[in-house]
């Protein structure tokens, strides 16, 4: 079974500061790999993803995450935080079937909180 | 373009009561997926859609939720009767993966329910 671990239910950063939020899966197979953020009331909104090839991905509003196989991690960061990037985030990763292959059902972790102090 | 729209946004209700949510996909969408997303918590899959094709409702508490997708387009969600523990938000998603493929799903407002 896949699973996702995310390190900090809260993270607070000072406005300008690097935000870096822990992901860590768990997977049999290789994985895809998922960033969504959710603001208050809304639903949640790709940030980037992983899938093959290239292992830092980049996304949208700056972010980027790097897929570290070793470490079993997918964290993500952004060099410079903005007031605007206070939201929820949520790393996801893509399950299997027994028979291999994606069944395209995401399993999310349990998110982390960003809050951006002025 | 439009996203997923999902109706009501917000609703309370009283225990034993009934009620439904709907969703509509974005256009193309072949596959739709109903998640539940507990206070603190990240989305669980309820059921996921391809086309009218239920094919996964594994974690579906079927004795009182229900789900169709007729003409493989809107979606509708039923709780009967509704419980306590079944405030939290609803989530739809939709995507064009079908079979397997990890595509993106795009996600909308949800509903809130409170059941008092």
């Amino acid at each position: 079974a896949q699973s996702v671990t995310q390190l900090g239910s809260h993270v607070s950063v000072s406005e300008g500061a690097l935000v870096l939020l822990r992901c860590n899966y768990s997977s049999s197979v290789p994985p895809y790999l998922f960033w969504y953020v959710q603001y208050p009331n809304q639903g949640l909104q790709l940030l980037l993803k992983y899938t093959t090839g290239a292992t830092l991905v980049k996304g949208i509003n700056g972010f980027e995450a790097e897929f570290k196989k070793s470490e079993t991690s997918f964290h993500l960061t952004k060099p410079s935080a903005h007031m605007s990037d206070a939201a929820e985030y949520f790393c996801a990763v893509s399950s299997y079937s027994n028979y291999g292959g994606s069944q395209g059902n995401l399993i999310f972790g349990k998110g982390t909180k960003l809050s951006v102090k002025p | 373009e439009a996203g997923v729209v999902q109706s009501p946004r917000y609703k309370i209700i009283e225990k034993k009561q009934p009620v439904a949510f709907w969703c509509n996909p974005i256009s193309g969408h072949n596959t739709l997926y109903w998640y539940l997303q507990n206070l603190g918590q990240g989305p669980e899959l309820l059921i996921r859609y391809e086309n009218e094709e239920a094919v996964d409702d594994s974690q579906l508490p079927k004795d009182r939720f229900s789900a169709e997708r007729l003409k493989g387009v809107d979606s509708t969600l039923k709780i009967q009767p509704a419980e306590l523990g079944d405030s939290a938000v609803y989530l739809c998603a939709s995507s064009l993966a079908q079979r397997g493929a990890p595509d993106t799903q795009y996600f909308g407002p949800g509903t809130r329910l409170t059941v008092l």
